[in-house]
């Protein structure tokens, strides 16, 4: 299960709270994605990321935020405008430069009451 | 943008049967095929995948289709087991940017 990293497994907060979702890999891929996963759906993309310091809107990247300050760290901050932020998350990571797998990590599931 | 259609999304089968999923793509340029298997709680894991330029691909149990004209492919699994329980996605990409656009998702079980 090394490379690709997320912490916490499971994370409880109040509504109305930031939280920050960690996404850590140490398989020297270029490019780093957030998904969102709810219940019986597929994978939504929040934001992505092709080279550090840099990071696009996915489909639904509204009441998100992310950074990527260094190669291997991709955070997800769940701000308190996201207004269903109960889901699994997922981080993934690929090489760039043509079509390539997507190594996806353990996943984040958030709960908020 | 990309739209990924998946069907069924749950599918039944007695073990040792096969069982076939499919999926539409609206993007003609889209030119990546993966398939991800997801067990309960688990991250999704590649287990296939397939790119424009080959029409089937085959590895032991699984294997997938791609039919570019009409932009749609499938996951074919013979001979069943209880541990292809799980859900499975199919996706569709291109190659600039990597991006994957995924399907619903299906939910196959298999009784013993």
């Amino acid at each position: 299960d090394g490379g690709i990293t997320q912490s916490p497994k499971y994370l409880f907060r109040k509504e109305g709270q930031n939280v920050t979702l960690s996404c850590e890999q140490n398989l020297n891929h270029d490019a780093m994605y957030w998904y969102r996963q709810d219940p019986g759906q597929g994978l939504r993309l929040i934001y992505y990321s092709q080279i550090v310091n840099d990071f696009q809107k996915g489909d639904i990247a509204e009441g998100y935020s992310v950074s990527r300050e260094k190669k291997e760290s991709f955070p997800l901050t769940v701000t308190s405008a996201q207004k269903n932020p109960t889901a699994f998350y997922l981080c993934a990571s690929s090489p760039l430069g043509g079509a390539n797998e997507q190594y996806f990590g353990p996943g984040t599931r958030l709960t908020v009451t | 943008g990309e739209n990924v259609e998946q069907h069924p999304s749950t599918l039944s089968v007695q073990e040792g049967d096969s069982a076939v999923i499919k999926c539409t793509y609206s993007d003609s340029a889209s030119n990546y095929f993966p398939w991800y298997k997801q067990e309960l709680g688990k991250r999704p894991q590649l287990i296939i995948d397939i790119r424009s330029n080959v029409g089937e691909k085959k590895d032991q149990r699984i294997a997938v289709t791609l039919n570019k004209t009409a932009k749609h492919f499938s996951l074919h699994i013979t001979e069943t087991q209880p541990e292809d329980s799980a859900v499975y996605f199919c996706a569709a990409s291109y190659n600039a940017g990597n991006m994957l656009t995924f399907g619903g998702g299906t939910r196959l079980m298999v009784k013993p």
